[in-house]
């Protein structure tokens, strides 16, 4: 299995960006894809996008397009979650999560290992 | 977009059975995975492809898919299982949570 460590948290300003990462070791890279997911205080869980860090593939939702970059670094085993033009509303907790490509070929998505999570503060 | 629902709460009595639910359309065409949440925690994957338990998860959690909804069963509630419990699918490449169920055990 691949554990996951990601980076610590963060307060930045209202118009500024943050950039989130997350390096995994143990199980084989090229075996997993990664997701990141956020949770504002209180609330629910809110899928941010993810990639395949052996082939560079990146998605993101909708909502996120314009405003979050994804990607990795295989030699390190790092991926990066950078977020742009933050605001109050994007203070949440920022999880990393991996999931098993062997699924993602039988188009199914879950994510069996987690970050610890990295706390994003926008306050001005 | 695709959208999942849950129950926001859920209460039940110590060694019962607590049933959560996750209704979309066509939902039983999709494969559902559940994740159990606790206050402070990460998630954790407690059921996927419908109704297979990870490693480590008791046997007390299983899962199930049809039609347009998709049910996680714990038999045996222990007050451990106290807990936040997120359904999941896979839409045209993205994820989609359900909003949450709040499993009070008392």
């Amino acid at each position: 299995q691949v554990h996951l460590v990601q980076s610590g948290a963060e307060v930045k300003k209202p118009g500024s960006s943050v950039k989130v990462s997350c390096k995994a070791s143990g199980d084989t890279f090229s075996n997993y894809a990664i997701g990141w997911v956020r949770q504002a205080p209180g609330q629910g869980l809110e899928w941010m996008g993810g990639i395949i860090p052996m082939s560079g593939t990146a998605n993101q939702t909708q909502k996120f397009q314009g405003r979050v970059t994804i990607n990795a670094d295989a030699s390190t085993r790092t991926v990066y979650m950078e977020l742009t033009s933050l605001s109050s509303a994007d203070t949440a907790v920022y999880y990393c999560a991996s999931a098993e490509m062997a699924a993602i070929y039988q188009s199914d998505f879950y994510m069996g290992v987690w970050g610890k999570g990295t706390t994003v503060t926008v306050s001005s | 977009s695709y959208e999942m629902t849950q129950p926001p709460s859920k209460s039940v009595s110590p060694g019962q059975t607590a049933s959560i639910t996750c209704s979309g359309d066509k939902l039983g065409d999709k494969y559902v995975s559940w994740y159990q949440q606790k206050p402070g925690q990460s998630p954790i994957l407690v059921i996927f492809q419908d109704n297979r338990r990870p490693s480590g998860i008791p046997e007390r959690f299983s899962g199930s898919n049809s039609g347009n909804t998709a049910t996680l069963t714990i038999s045996g509630t222990q007050a451990v299982d106290e807990a936040d419990y997120y359904c999941q699918a896979w839409d045209t490449s993205i994820v989609i949570f359900g909003g949450g169920t709040k499993l009070t055990v008392l």
